[in-house]
């Protein structure tokens, strides 16, 4: 198993260009996550995914569109690239083992390092 | 106050020895607990679940303390190997797939 995939790996934009960040999961979860990692901060949620055709926004949502058309698949947008989206995002997926208020563990990709100019 | 607080470190520590990482958190995140570890330009991995009577796995042993809203990380017998960062997470009270990620704690060992 691949596990979860990220592409690309790096990409340097310029301001108000646009980009699709692509993730894919070969171990059936149902739950998949975007993130982005700054320097001294902790990770943070951009969206998340519940299922098959659902999204719901995260803690910096702003400036990001999102999709899961697919289980397996979970698409980042950004419309319009500004320099304060230059970050490391990181796709994570994790398993809904029905247990309220358990903290699924998260499995990672390896992340997408972008540039905007 | 940050939902989930560490020290950045770094931790600069000779091979051998004892480390100690500490996390305290707040009532947003206090569920579940966990220390992921995350090498230098890598992904976070799990590194161990924390478990309220204490658990230990090898050289890792994990602590969490309700009353004090703390958690803490001991790494025995250092090793190179185990440089990285370390970072503490708690999951969401209303939540049992959203994460909380505290900012991590850099470890270096040196030989």
């Amino acid at each position: 198993n691949a596990g979860v995939t990220q592409t690309p790996k790096f990409r340097v934009l310029k301001t108000g260009q646009s980009m699709t960040l692509l993730c894919a999961q070969d171990m059936n979860h149902e739950y998949m996550y975007w993130y982005r990692q700054d320097p001294g901060m902790g990770l943070r949620l951009i969206h998340y995914s519940v299922g098959e055709g659902t999204t719901a926004k995260g803690e910096v949502p702003d400036g990001y569109n999102v999709s899961r058309l697919k289980k397996q698949n979970f698409l980042l947008g950004l419309e319009s690239a500004a320099p304060s989206q230059t970050s490391v995002y990181f796709c994570a997926s994790s398993y809904n083992s029905g247990r309220p208020n358990s903290g699924e563990t998260q499995y990672f990709g390896p992340g997408t390092r972008l540039l905007v100019l | 106050r940050k939902e989930v607080e560490q020290d950045p470190g770094p931790l600069n520590v000779p091979e051998g020895a004892t480390v100690a990482f500490n996390c305290t958190y707040s009532n947003s995140a206090s569920q579940s607990f966990f220390w992921y570890r995350q090498d230098c330009r890598k992904e976070p991995k799990l590194l161990m679940s924390v478990y309220s009577s204490g658990n230990e796995d090898g050289r890792f042993t994990a602590q969490l303390n309700r009353a004090s809203q703390y958690i803490s990380l001991l790494i025995r017998d250092s090793k190179l190997s185990d440089s990285a960062t370390y970072l503490c997470v708690g999951s969401r009270m209303d939540s049992n797939y959203q994460l909380i990620w505290g900012a991590g704690t850099k470890l270096i060992i040196k030989p």
